[in-house]
């Protein structure tokens, strides 16, 4: 079945300090691919997303491309902030009627400043 | 002016019990979920429903049961909690034709 596996956590970063989050994917198809962020103590918002492949999504400064040929949706900020402080949750899903997103395991980032 | 909106936020109850989670989107979506989300931040489909029918149901528990008043709401019922449902559990919407979901605030569900 088609499942994201993101990488494990913790990440502890300075403030300015470039971040990765590596996400692939599994998929049968071609989903939609996702990048959701948890800041504490709230729900899941919608950080960015690219519906195919070689589409980048970006927003807030964060990046991430649609790689058919790895597989990957990699998460990137060039300068991180305190505020940035989250949960981070790649996902997939196909729309239509099979519209549930598959979530990766999430993966903490902590900036200090 | 909240989108997807959950009542209550935090829950505390005995084993046992039975209690409801209200959801409500003013999105205009016609396509409501509910996600559990366990201690370890694990996020996972439970059910979904596309005008007002179940169109995903995943293996949980049938003690676990949704419920669909109209197109802006969908409410779970548990019955009979257990530790194990301790959660948080997240309702969202989304247009049926569109893929991005729009998320509650959750609800903390603890069982003692």
């Amino acid at each position: 079945g088609d499942s994201v596996t993101q990488m494990e956590g913790p990440v502890t970063l300075s403030e300015e300090a470039f971040l990765t989050i590596n996400c692939t994917y599994t998929a049968t198809g071609y989903p939609s691919l996702f990048w959701y962020v948890q800041y504490p103590g709230e729900g899941l918002q919608l950080l960015l997303k690219a519906t195919k492949a070689d589409d980048k999504g970006s927003n807030k400064g964060f990046e991430a491309t649609y790689r058919k040929e790895t597989t990957s949706f990699h998460l990137e900020k060039g300068s991180v902030q305190v505020s940035d402080s989250a949960v981070y949750f790649c996902a997939l899903n196909y729309g239509g009627s099979q519209g549930n997103l598959i979530f990766g395991k999430g993966t903490k980032l902590s900036v200090k400043p | 002016d909240t989108a997807v909106s959950q009542t209550p936020k935090y829950l505390v109850t005995q084993m046992g019990n039975d209690k409801s989670i209200k959801c409500e989107q003013n999105l205009g979506h016609d396509t409501m979920y509910w996600y559990k989300q366990d201690s370890k931040k694990f996020l996972k489909i439970m059910f979904s429903y596309n005008n007002k029918e179940l169109i995903i149901n995943e293996t949980v528990p049938n003690r676990f049961s949704p419920k669909s008043p109209d197109k802006a709401h969908l409410n779970l019922h548990i019955n009979s909690l257990e530790l194990g449902d301790s959660a948080v559990y997240f309702c969202a919407s989304r247009q049926y034709d569109t893929d991005t979901q729009y998320f509650g605030p959750g609800t903390r569900l603890t069982v003692l």
